[in-house]
């Protein structure tokens, strides 16, 4: 079967870095995406990696490595703002997403 | 402001009722989609649609039926309604087929419990 693992809840300190890890097994694959979303709000579209390596975008980075089926989303500097689930999705042989049940990331003062 | 609209944000249903939940994109998306999410569990999808007059089944796709008679209207609708379908659910869409790098634009949801 097709599966994502993302850990459940993380808790971090404002102006630190924390990194967020999804691992997964699909069959196939064709690029992974991590996806923000406020509680009660939609999901919002962060980061897309289909090479090995790392993708950075200001604050947030993206890395993937396919040989081990393994990605992470780092985040630093962060902001009370940062408190949200992030989702991780892989995108397998039929080019559908298969989804990660997301990581609740709570931030303290 | 362009984006997806779904309607309605909030519905209570009985057992047994019926419903339409819409969706509509001016983005010209050929790409659509429904998924349910529920807690502690990644987003699941429904059904999907490639194009106007084309739909297929997602990985959860009984008790709900979809038509795609035109690029920008893809709805929703629950036939009788069941408490196992209490959920959020959210209609996302996409520029070219499946995401490619810019991934979905979604609607804010509609959440739906049934009594």
């Amino acid at each position: 079967g097709q599966n994502i693992d993302q850990p459940t809840e993380m808790t971090a300190t404002e102006g630190a870095i924390v990194q967020i890890n999804c691992t997964y097994q699909t069959s196939g694959f064709n690029g992974l995406f991590w996806y923000q979303q406020h509680a009660g709000e939609a999901p919002t579209f962060l980061s897309y990696n289909v090479l090995d390596g790392l993708e950075e975008k200001g604050r947030f980075s993206s890395f993937l490595s396919r040989s081990k089926g393994y990605s992470y989303l780092l985040l630093k500097e962060l902001q009370m703002k940062d408190s949200a689930s992030y989702l991780c999705a892989v995108r397998d042989s039929n080019y559908q997403l298969i989804w990660g049940a997301g990581t609740k990331l709570i931030i303290k003062p | 402001n362009a984006g997806v609209t779904q309607t309605p944000k909030f519905q209570v249903l009985k057992t047994g009722q019926s419903m339409t939940l819409q969706c509509a994109q001016d983005m010209n998306h050929e790409y659509m989609s429904w998924y349910r999410q529920d807690p502690g569990m990644g987003l699941r999808l429904i059904h999907y649609s490639v194009g106007a007059g084309i739909t297929d089944q997602g990985e959860v796709p009984n008790g709900y039926n979809v038509s795609r008679s035109t690029t920008e209207d893809f709805p929703l609708r629950l036939l009788s309604a069941a408490p196992s379908q209490t959920s959020v659910y959210f209609c996302a869409s996409s520029s070219s087929g499946p995401p490619h790098s810019d991934g979905y634009t979604f609607g804010s949801g509609t959440r739906l419990t049934v009594v």
